[in-house]
């Protein structure tokens, strides 16, 4: 079955440091890969996926993911932190038919301060 | 265009308790989820309707949940009756037929509480 391992439930960085966020999933294939945030009162929004070709992918508001799979990993990075980027980080696999549910891993909170 | 949106964003009820949770997914689309994050715990697939027919309902957790989908529209989830273990946030997301959850759009969820 498919997992997603976000090993941080909680990050803290300061405004302007740069930020690292992992995510390892398990899965027999490579998956679609996605990452997803949730800033305080909305909905779930998706900042960047993964399907095929370049490994490193880039996103809104200035986000980067890089698709490494030799270590089943999907890390989301960005180089300088703004206050508005405190929320919650998921991080989803769906299997290459894009027909079954995603899978997410348990979140990571980022808090940012000055 | 209006995205997902899912009504009350909060409802806080006593255990045994019926709750209607109501999701409108983005105009046309034809694929429409429902999640549900516990806290502290992943978010996880509860089930998948196409247009008024649940494609995939084997992330409900038990008979005491109810989804529905009148003409294709609008959803809703039912919990009747309540227990405590249901409290956390339902998530809904909608589709586009022919792109499934690789394009999904989310409302911004139900917090419910069960006291």
């Amino acid at each position: 079955a498919q997992s997603v391992t976000q090993p941080d439930i909680h990050i803290t960085v300061s405004e302007g440091a740069s930020l690292e966020l992992r995510c390892n999933y398990s899965y027999g294939a490579t998956p679609y890969l996605f990452w997803y945030v949730q800033s305080p009162g909305q909905g779930l929004q998706l900042l960047l996926k993964y399907f095929s070709g370049d490994t490193l992918v880039q996103g809104i508001k200035g986000f980067e993911a890089e698709f490494k799979r030799s270590q089943s990993s999907f890390n989301l990075r960005k180089p300088s932190v703004h206050w508005s980027d405190a929320a919650e980080y998921f991080c989803a696999v769906v299997d290459f038919s894009g027909n079954t549910p995603l899978v997410f891993g348990k979140g990571t909170r980022l808090s940012v301060i000055a | 265009e209006a995205g997902v949106t899912q009504f009350p964003s909060h409802s806080v009820i006593e255990k045994g308790q019926t709750v209607t949770l109501r999701c409108d997914p983005i105009s046309g689309h034809d694929n429409l989820y429902w999640y549900r994050r516990v806290m502290g715990k992943e978010i996880k697939f509860l089930l998948h309707f196409v247009k008024e027919s649940k494609q995939d309902e084997s992330g409900m957790p038990n008979n005491r949940f109810l989804a529905e989908r009148t003409g294709g529209t609008y959803s809703t989830l039912k919990v009747q009756p309540a227990e405590l273990e249901d409290s956390g946030v339902y998530f809904c997301a909608s589709s586009l037929l022919g792109q499934p959850n690789t394009e999904a759009f989310f409302g911004q969820g139900t917090r419910l509480t069960v006291v």
